[in-house]
This record gives C-alpha cells, structure tokens and sequence, in this order.
C-alpha cells in the first residue's frame, strides 16, 4: 500500500516570497502524484500532476512541482507568493493501471501568506 | 465547463437521523467518489462507484451506505447518524480508461450532527 507524508501541517510566509511545501510518498510500485488545493470553503482543485517524462511539472497559478524518485519526494514550489494563495495543499498519489481509482492523500498544508 | 454540485453545502442533524448527501456531476462520467474531510488527517475515502449500480468500500465505510441508480447521481447514506460522523463531505468524479483520469471535486457539505 502507498502512504503519503506533507511535513508540515501549517506554512506562514510573507507576501512575494518563495514557498516549498514538502510531500515524501513511499510505494512499493511506481506512482502517479498530485498537488491538489483548496480554497477557503471549496471543493479541490488539480494544481498539477506527475504522470510521465520530465520531472519538472508546472501548474496553475505559477506553482512547479519536482518529482524526485531516489528520495521519493514530490514538493511543490512558487519563487513568489500573493495573498490570493492563502489556502490548504494535499499532495496525493495513485497507482497507475487498469481499474486504478483510488488516491491517497496526505494530511495537507495550510499556506498563510502574510501581508 | 465541468461541474460537480452537492446537495446541501451546510446539514445539521441531530444523532440517530437518516441522512442523504446527493451528488451530481454533468460530466458523463463512469467513476464517483465520497470522500471525508477531518482536519489534520486530510481525505479519506468512504466509498466509490464505477458504475451505476456498482459500488467498493473505500478505506472508511463503515456507518455509511451509498446508492447509484443513474450515472451522473451518486447518494452518499448515512443510516443513524452519529456524532463522530460529523464532518466535511466531499464528493468527485472522473472518467474510465485505461490509466488514471483526473478525478473533479464538489464544493463540499459541511455535516453537524447534533
């Protein structure tokens, strides 16, 4: 079974600087991975995701994620935050394959942005 | 564009009440998913179906029912509502195939249960 560990429940950082939320998966198999966010009272939103290929993704709203397979991490980054981030990050993965359905998410990251 | 609406974005009930939380998604999809959100321990699924009539337990179904008579509504139930079932539901769907295809969230229900 996969698991998924976001390192810090709570992010404060100022207004137009960088931020790096971490997420380590472990698996006995490949995985696909996600960053999803949510909004103050929404649902989820695909930022971005990790199927194949580069290991540099980039996402909506100017976030980047790096898969990194030999320490099995997945963290997302923006060089310069706004206000507007406010909001909680779930990293989650999947198994890719016939019949896959089921992601497994972490317990998420509340990103403050202060002004 | 896509979307996926709940039936109720706030529900108190009060302990020992049956309670239905409707899904509908106007995305032809063939997957739906319930998910609980609690703070700290982040989503985990209740149940989800890839069809209509078709349904597998999540890593939580316990205290819950589900229904999937038509393909766009997915009904998450819960028979005699307690209250450590209060919570956040969320519900998404996402298409068939041979991988993975994005799942698409709700807005979410916020549960009391009283």
């Amino acid at each position: 079974a996969q698991s998924v560990t976001q390192l810090d429940s709570q992010v404060p950082v100022f207004e137009e600087a960088p931020v790096e939320l971490r997420c380590n998966y472990s698996s006995s198999v490949s995985v696909y991975l996600f960053w999803y966010v949510q909004y103050p009272n929404q649902g989820l939103q695909l930022l971005l995701k990790y199927l194949s290929g580069s290991t540099l993704v980039k996402g909506i709203n100017g976030f980047e994620a790096e898969f990194n397979k030999s320490q099995t991490s997945f963290h997302l980054r923006k060089p310069s935050v706004h206000i507007s981030d406010t909001a909680e990050y779930f990293c989650a993965v999947i198994v890719p394959g016939a019949g896959s359905y089921q992601l497994t998410f972490g317990k998420g990251t509340k990103l403050s942005v202060i002004p | 564009d896509v979307k996926v609406t709940q039936s109720s974005r706030y529900l108190v009930k009060r302990t020992g009440e049956k309670v239905f939380l409707e899904c509908v998604q106007d995305m032809d999809h063939e997957n739906m998913f319930w998910y609980r959100q609690d703070p700290g321990l982040g989503l985990r699924l209740i149940y989800f179906s890839y069809d209509v009539k078709m349904k597998e337990k999540g890593d939580i179904p316990e205290g819950y029912s589900v229904s999937r008579e038509k393909k766009e509504r997915f009904s998450l139930i819960l028979e005699s509502a307690s209250t450590n079932q209060t919570s956040m539901y969320l519900c998404a769907s996402g298409a068939a195939g041979p991988e993975y295809n994005e799942q698409f969230f709700g807005p979410g229900t916020r549960l009391t249960v009283l």
